[in-house]
């Protein structure tokens, strides 16, 4: 079956600290991963991964994929109260009826002041 | 770019009204749009997939006829809620695509509370 597992569920940090979060997945016929971040409405796009090893970054975000191990991170530096959110991973596989995506359950980002 | 259009924001209505939602992409066309329920402190839950001039595929466990699903253009993708009663309040999102090799982008949403 195929599942995305994110690692933390939850993480609650200081500002100006640097957070990973994990995303794993087990995917038959991958095609993308994508990183989400939903604050109280719906979620935000961040990154769409398709190649192993190349990162991606968008100020102080950076996500990067590794299709043999089958993870990806999604990195924030220097973190702000804004960050505060819940992190989403998807992944879309290449197979069945319009790819719908496979979601993991997110992981809460508190960051405090 | 990528911007989804989803009105109304907030819904409180009588038990047995019938209420639509709207999403629309503003700029692109949306081959396919999705519909996701949430509850608080959940996942997005599918509920169901629409391309442009088809019917909608709906996921298991969700009922077509109380969840009427439209879309008539690339632009604009309906989700009427039927004789709406208590158990249907929930924060439904709406998402869009260009295509498989795009991300889906979503709307903000709309808070649907049935008294």
């Amino acid at each position: 079956e195929d599942k995305v597992v994110q690692s933390p569920l939850s993480l609650v940090v200081h500002e100006g600290d640097t957070v990973t979060l994990n995303c794993s997945y087990e995917v038959t016929n991958f095609r993308s991963l994508l990183w989400y971040k939903q604050e109280k409405k719906a979620p935000t796009f961040l990154f769409m991964l398709t190649s192993s090893g190349i990162e991606k970054k968008s100020g102080r975000l950076s996500s990067i994929l590794d299709k043999k191990e089958l993870f990806s991170i999604l990195n924030i530096t220097a973190t702000q109260t804004g960050d505060s959110a819940v992190y989403l991973c998807a992944v879309a596989p290449n197979a069945g009826n319009n790819r719908k995506l496979i979601w993991g359950l997110g992981t809460s980002l508190a960051v405090n002041p | 770019g990528a911007v989804v259009s989803q009105h109304p924001s907030w819904v409180i209505c009588k038990s047995g009204t019938s209420v639509k939602i709207e999403c629309r992409s503003l700029d692109f066309q949306a081959t396919t749009m999705f519909w996701y329920r949430q509850f608080p402190k959940q996942s997005l839950m599918l509920m169901a997939t629409s391309n442009e001039g088809s019917k909608a595929t709906y996921e298991q466990g969700v009922e077509k006829d109380k969840f009427l699903i439209n879309h008539a253009s690339l632009t604009l993708s309906t989700l009427t809620v039927t004789s709406a009663h208590p158990e249907d309040s929930s924060f439904y999102i709406c998402s869009a695509r260009v295509n498989l090799n795009q991300p889906q982008h979503f709307g903000d949403g709309t808070r649907l509370s049935i008294l």
